[in-house]
């Protein structure tokens, strides 16, 4: 079963707007990350925030984390066609178990 | 910067044929790990491994699935019989620790006939 919940499923946006993505868990997490994908292509690292951490940057990255709602939300500012992809986030139950992925949220940056 | 090597790329079979895939970590990640992503979805853990030993596989169908990293380097994921709803994307991933951020490879579309 699959412990994150990615909302929405899908989002379609202009360029030069701003993307915001949900992720609900259900139980408590080490760390939560945030990774995208192209079509057909591996899943590419983007954000790791830890439990005890509240907001993190990179560049166009802004990953928040609520633990006490256990939700998450990664906005990407001023976007471009390239941010074009899936994005999924994974949680961290332990520090000693794998990642467990969402669906994901496909979104599509319309020049 | 250092990738995560996969082969093949595609691989097209027929049901109950055996297939074969290949992961090649970044050198000095101890943990691999083999997920499937069926499309549309997110990916699921298959295996898990810490050096050349499995740590999860609690999800892996041993009936016909097998996985090994006999020097806790490259790794050899297999499916014998493959059928049909074994397609998919298989992905590999490695990580210098089980907390930290992973690097994928570019995965192996696999496609049973």
């Amino acid at each position: 079963s699959q412990q994150g919940e990615e909302d929405p499923q899908a989002l379609s946006i202009q360029e030069g707007e701003n993307a915001t993505m949900n992720c609900s868990y259900k139980t408590s997490i080490n760390n939560l990350q945030w990774y995208r994908q192209n079509s057909g292509r591996g899943l590419v690292h983007l954000i790791l925030i830890r439990s005890n951490e509240r907001e993190k940057h990179s560049g166009r990255l802004r990953v928040t984390l609520d633990t006490s709602k256990k939700s998450s939300s990664l906005l990407i500012t001023a976007s471009r066609a390239a941010d074009t992809a899936s994005y999924f986030c994974a949680t961290d139950f332990s520090g000693n178990t794998p990642l467990v992925f969402g669906k994901g949220t496909r979104l599509s940056v319309i020049a | 910067e250092a990738e995560v090597a996969q082969s093949p790329r595609y691989k097209i079979t027929e049901k109950s044929q055996a297939v074969a895939f290949w992961c090649d970590p970044i050198s000095g990640h101890a943990t691999l790990y083999w997920y499937r992503q069926i499309l549309g979805q997110g990916p699921e853990l298959l295996v898990q491994f810490q050096d050349e030993s499995v740590v999860d596989d609690s999800q892996l169908p041993k009936d016909r699935f097998s996985a090994e990293r006999l020097k806790g380097v490259d790794s050899t994921l297999k499916i014998q019989p493959a059928e049909l709803g074994d397609s998919a994307m298989y992905l590999c991933a490695s990580s210098p620790r089980v907390s930290s951020g992973y690097t994928f490879g570019s995965g192996t579309r696999l496609t049973v006939v």
